[in-house]
Order: structure tokens, then C-alpha cells, then sequence
């Protein structure tokens, strides 16, 4: 069955400092890899996924995650933290089999200090 | 184009009551999931449409829950009767039913509270 592990439960970042998100996952086979933000108050937004290709995607709002299949990690960066940013990020992971289900992780509150 | 929508935002219902939730999913989307957040853990999957027809119902915890889509369109999640451990805020998503396509798109999730 797969699995994430998000192993911080918050993280704290000051402006304009790089922010990293950490997620290692646990699948049969190879992966498809998401992550998602959750606003105050907001359902669940699509941010990137890894499908296949590049190891380094990018998505919405200057993010970014690397794939890392020796070390199964997906960790979600941004080179410059906004106060913005500050809300709920979850990792996520499939398997290329036939079910669509998605595996959460717990999630990581991030807080960005101005 | 809207997004996906879920009626009620929260609920609040006593121990042994009856609740249901509803889901309208992004038109044209074939797939639609629900998922549950107990305060503070993992999202869950619950199960899994294609149109009107179950997929996967593999993570419904019992069969106190019961979710339909007739007519392929919107869905339903009822709980009869309601215990406290079902408490928590209840997530629908959409995807399409396309080769290629792999987000799912999530409401905003409905909260409820059994007390």
C-alpha cells in the first residue's frame, strides 16, 4: 500500500528566505507524486505533480519539487518565502496501477515571518 | 468553469443522527472521489466513482456510510447512524476520465462535528 510521511508538522521560515517542504513516500513501483496547499478557510489546490521526465518540476506561484527515486522523496521548495505562502501544504502519491486513489500525507504547517 | 462544490460548509449533528453530504463535481468530470481528514491526520480515501459506478470503495470505514451518484453527476455521502469518530472534514475531488490526466481537484470540504 502507499504511503508519505511528511516528518515535520510545521515549518517556520522568515520573508525572503528559501523554504523547503520535505516528503518521502512508499510505493509499489514507480510513483506519481503531488503536492497541494490548503488556504484558510479553502479546499485543497493542486500545486505540481511528477508524472515521469524531469526530476525538478515546476508549478504554481514560484514552487518547485524534486523527485529523488534512491532516497523516494518529493520535497517542495521556493527559493523566496512570502508571508503568502504561510498555509497547509500536503504531499501526496499514486501507483501506476489501476486505482486512482491518492495517499496523504499528515501535512506540514508552514508560517512565514515577515 | 466552476470549481468543485460541496454542500453543507460545516455540520453539526448529535451521536446517532443522520447526515448528508453533497458534491458537485467540475462538469465533464467522469471521476469523483471522497476523502476524510480527522483533525490533525492524514487525508484518507473513502472511494472512488467513475460516472455513476463505484471503482474502488476500499477505504469506506463501515457500512454506516453510504455514498451514491445516480446519474453520474453529483454525489452523496450519507452517515446513519453518526458516531463521534466520524467527526472530522469530509473531501470531494474530481479528475477526468482522460489518458494523461492525473490531478484531482478538490472542494472545499465539508466539516463535521458529532457530538
Amino acid at each position: 500500500a502507499q504511503s508519505v510521511a511528511q516528518p515535520e508538522d510545521q515549518v517556520n521560515v522568515a520573508e525572503g528566505n528559501p523554504l523547503t517542504v520535505k516528503c518521502t513516500y512508499s510505493v509499489s513501483g514507480n510513483p506519481y507524486l503531488f503536492w497541494y496547499v490548503q488556504y484558510p478557510n479553502r479546499g485543497l489546490q493542486f500545486l505540481l505533480k511528477y508524472i515521469t521526465g524531469d526530476n525538478l518540476v515546476k508549478g504554481s506561484y514560484g514552487f518547485e519539487a524534486e523527485f529523488n527515486k534512491s532516497q523516494t522523496s518529493f520535497h517542495l521548495k521556493k527559493p523566496s518565502a512570502l508571508v503568502s505562502d504561510s498555509a497547509l501544504y500536503f504531499c501526496a502519491v499514486r501507483d501506476r496501477g489501476g486505482n486512482n486513489r491518492l495517499a496523504f500525507g499528515k501535512g506540514n504547517q508552514v508560517v512565514v515571518i515577515p | 468553469e466552476a470549481g468543485v462544490t460541496q454542500f453543507p460548509s460545516h455540520s453539526v449533528i448529535e451521536k446517532g443522527q443522520t447526515v448528508t453530504l453533497r458534491c458537485d463535481p467540475i462538469s465533464g468530470h467522469d471521476n469523483l472521489y471522497w476523502y476524510r481528514r480527522v483533525m490533525g491526520k492524514e487525508i484518507k480515501f473513502l472511494l472512488h466513482f467513475v460516472k455513476e459506478s463505484k471503482q474502488d470503495e476500499s477505504g469506506m470505514p463501515n457500512n454506516r456510510f453510504l455514498a451514491e451518484r445516480t446519474g453520474g453527476t453529483y454525489s452523496t455521502l450519507k452517515v446513519q447512524p453518526a458516531e463521534l469518530e466520524d467527526s472530522g472534514v469530509y473531501f470531494c475531488a474530481s479528475s477526468q476520465l482522460l489518458t494523461g490526466s492525473y490531478e484531482q481537484y478538490f472542494g472545499p470540504g465539508t466539516r463535521l462535528t458529532v457530538t
